[in-house]
């Protein structure tokens, strides 16, 4: 089975500064991907960033960044420089062989001016 | 359009009442879910399709839910004899069954079901 753990829910940062959002996973699959979605309030879900469970470098995206620490079993997202427009709910989400995402249950961010 | 549709985009219904909800995936997309999202939480699997194979259901809270997908293509999702717990917000995916990022779902805008 596979389960996603978010610790947070609700983060809130000052406009132009990096926040760290927390995502710890457990799965037995060997190969596996770990994905993050934002949910701003108009409800769709926004892919931001894929990283692969044997991908050797952290994944990157603009502004935003995966931590990926395979022993530890975590993948937090890093979103540099901060703004308004980030303030939405961010999901921390794994696909393994069971072959669906298993979502996390999210963390309310909030950006400030 | 090239994005995943789902409709109607809000539905209100009687309690007891039978309800349809459609998504139409993105074209070439063999993979299709269905999740539920109640107010504040995360998404919640309902039910998987892929190709031909038979769907995967496990996440099919009870068995007044049901969905079937047609020529591989369009899903319809019933709920039959709706409860006030069945409201929430009813998002469909569709996925290619391999690619750089294998799992990548690209969702609709969801079906806002309210049961009174």
């Amino acid at each position: 089975a596979q389960k996603i753990t978010q610790t947070q829910p609700g983060m809130f940062v000052q406009e132009k500064e990096a926040v760290t959002l927390d995502c710890t996973y457990d799965t037995s699959d060997p190969s596996y991907g770990l994905f993050w979605y934002k949910q701003p309030s108009s409800g769709e879900m926004i892919f931001l960033i894929y990283q692969g469970s044997y991908d050797q470098q952290n994944a990157t995206e603009g502004r935003y960044s995966l931590n990926f620490q395979k022993a530890r079993k975590s993948a937090n997202l890093v979103i540099s420089a901060s703004q308004l427009g980030d303030s939405a709910m961010y999901f921390c989400a794994m696909y393994g062989s069971a072959r669906q995402l298993t979502f996390g249950s999210g963390t309310q961010l909030t950006v400030l001016p | 359009g090239a994005g995943v549709s789902q409709s109607p985009s809000n539905k209100v219904t009687e309690k007891g009442k039978d309800v349809e909800l459609r998504c139409d995936p993105i074209s070439g997309h063999t993979a299709l879910y269905w999740y539920r999202q109640s107010l504040g939480q995360g998404l919640e699997f309902l039910i998987y399709f892929q190709g031909n194979s038979a769907p995967d259901k496990s996440g099919l809270p009870s068995d007044r839910f049901s969905a079937e997908r047609t020529g591989g293509s369009v899903s319809t999702l019933t709920i039959q004899r709706t409860q006030q717990e069945d409201s929430a917000v009813y998002l469909c995916a569709s996925s290619l069954s391999s690619g750089g990022r294998t799992g990548e779902l690209f969702f609709g805008e969801g079906s806002r079901l309210t049961v009174l």
